[in-house]
């Protein structure tokens, strides 16, 4: 049983870039969800994403988008960064049976100059 | 709107010492409760969640809804528990988690 993966481990982007972050779900779990962390805070949440359709969405603005493949990975994708996008990125998933016990990645440093 | 409160950013104990980590959630309806952990340079796991009532590495959790806690105890600390520890809310099924601040705890050898 593979854990889930996230890339790139760390990204320096600069103010108005774009940026494609991925995250390979863990074997036999159908649902993602991204989460973004800033220095010091908890896990903030982004999106979910259920059989490649978003399946809920916390308070971020429609810059952050976001797919899932047919093989459950996902991708975020953020337009236009600002600074303040500057965070570590968490992908998380877990099976729809049983979502409460979320399965974290590692997470991708994004850096925002 | 859902909260999660973590009041202490930092709790340092001596090793063999009590740990009380404490909880605080608002939400009007029955949540499930979920303690993660973050060890130095791992990814945040699942600690323990107030449904399965079991204790894990010698912590527990209580869910107190008259008070709207779920603090995680231990009674003896061990230098292998210094971690972050996030404290986090699920309100309903399939949905996301939302995390409190998080607190540092360094179990002082």
């Amino acid at each position: 049983e593979t854990g889930v993966t996230q890339s790139p481990t760390h990204l320096i982007k600069t103010r108005g870039q774009q940026v494609t972050l991925r995250c390979s779900s863990q074997s036999g779990h159908n649902t993602v969800s991204w989460y973004q962390q800033a220095l010091g805070q908890g896990p903030q949440f982004i999106f979910q994403y259920y059989r490649e359709e978003e399946n809920g969405r916390g308070n971020f603005p429609p810059r952050f988008s976001g797919l899932q493949f047919p093989n459950y990975s996902s991708e975020l994708n953020v337009n236009a960064l600002e600074l303040d996008d500057s965070a570590l990125y968490l992908c998380a998933s877990s099976s729809r049976g049983s979502s409460y016990e979320q399965y974290f990645g590692p997470g991708t440093r994004l850096t925002v100059t | 709107a859902q909260r999660v409160t973590q009041p202490e950013k930092l709790l340092s104990v001596f090793k063999g010492a009590p740990v009380e980590l404490k909880c605080n959630y608002s939400y009007s309806g029955s949540p499930e409760l979920f303690w993660y952990v973050q060890y130095s340079r791992q990814r945040l796991q699942l600690l323990l969640r107030h449904i399965s009532r079991e204790s894990i590495k010698g912590f527990t959790a209580d869910l107190n809804k008259g008070e709207t806690s779920f603090h995680l105890k231990k009674p003896f600390a061990q230098e292998e528990d210094s971690a972050m520890y996030y404290c986090a809310l699920a309100y309903s099924g399939n949905t996301p988690l939302v995390f409190g601040k998080g607190t540092r705890l360094s179990v002082i050898a």
